[in-house]
């Protein structure tokens, strides 16, 4: 069964003071890792797509990198509108060849100024 | 581009009692995913459809129903509603062709309460 784990569960952060978040995961046929933003009472917000190992992607202050077991979401110098939860989620393919995805609970992160 | 809307946003049901829930995907997006969240479990993934046929199907009984129209707007419904029901749902739209790896973009989310 896919198993998306997502680390820490909350991150307070001071304003520059930038941080990591982990995704890690367990699928067997890959196809593409998703980062979102989802903010209180709106659905997420679609962030990156990753999909190899050593592949990286950047906007604004974030940037997301891809491992073969792992993905990270570095936040550089956050400011408080970056106060957001972040979800991580991975397409593969299903028993019948098509897609499903399975998302992780989500980092539940505060940026005070 | 219009983005994925969602109707009703906001909805309060009785135990026993049925819903339906509308999705319209953006404009030309063939594949609509369907998913509820609470805040114990995340998101979980309900079933998705493409061109009128559900492809694949999460882990929730059979109360949970769904269907996808001509036009790709689709609708989910649920049957004989428990309180363990209340939650955000969730639909996502993408494009989605057979050999693309394609993301997925969320509604606003219905906001079921069953009291």
């Amino acid at each position: 069964e896919d198993q998306v784990t997502q680390s820490p569960e909350a991150l307070r952060l001071q304003e520059g003071e930038s941080s990591s978040l982990n995704c890690s995961y367990t699928v067997s046929g890959l196809r593409g890792l998703f980062w979102y933003r989802q903010d209180p009472g709106k659905g997420p917000e679609f962030l990156f797509t990753l999909y190899s190992a050593g592949e990286e992607k950047e906007k604004e202050r974030l940037k997301a990198t891809l491992t073969k077991k792992e993905s990270f979401l570095h936040i550089t110098a956050p400011k408080p509108e970056d106060s957001a939860t972040y979800l991580c989620a991975v397409q593969a393919r299903s028993s019948g060849g098509y897609q499903k995805v399975t998302f992780g609970t989500g980092t539940k992160l505060q940026v005070i100024p | 581009k219009a983005g994925v809307t969602q109707t009703p946003r906001y909805l309060i049901k009785t135990r026993g009692q049925q819903v339906t829930l509308s999705c319209s995907p953006i404009s030309g997006h063939r594949s609509v995913s369907w998913y509820q969240q609470t805040p114990g479990q995340g998101l979980q993934f309900l079933f998705e459809y493409f061109s009128e046929t559900q492809r694949n199907k999460g882990n929730f009984p059979g109360r949970f129903s769904g269907r996808q129209f001509s036009n790709s707007r689709s609708e989910m419904n649920v049957s004989t509603l428990e309180l363990g029901d209340s939650a955000l749902y969730l639909c996502a739209s993408s494009f989605f062709g057979e050999a693309s790896y394609n993301e997925q973009f969320f509604g606003p989310g219905t906001r079921l309460t069953v009291l």
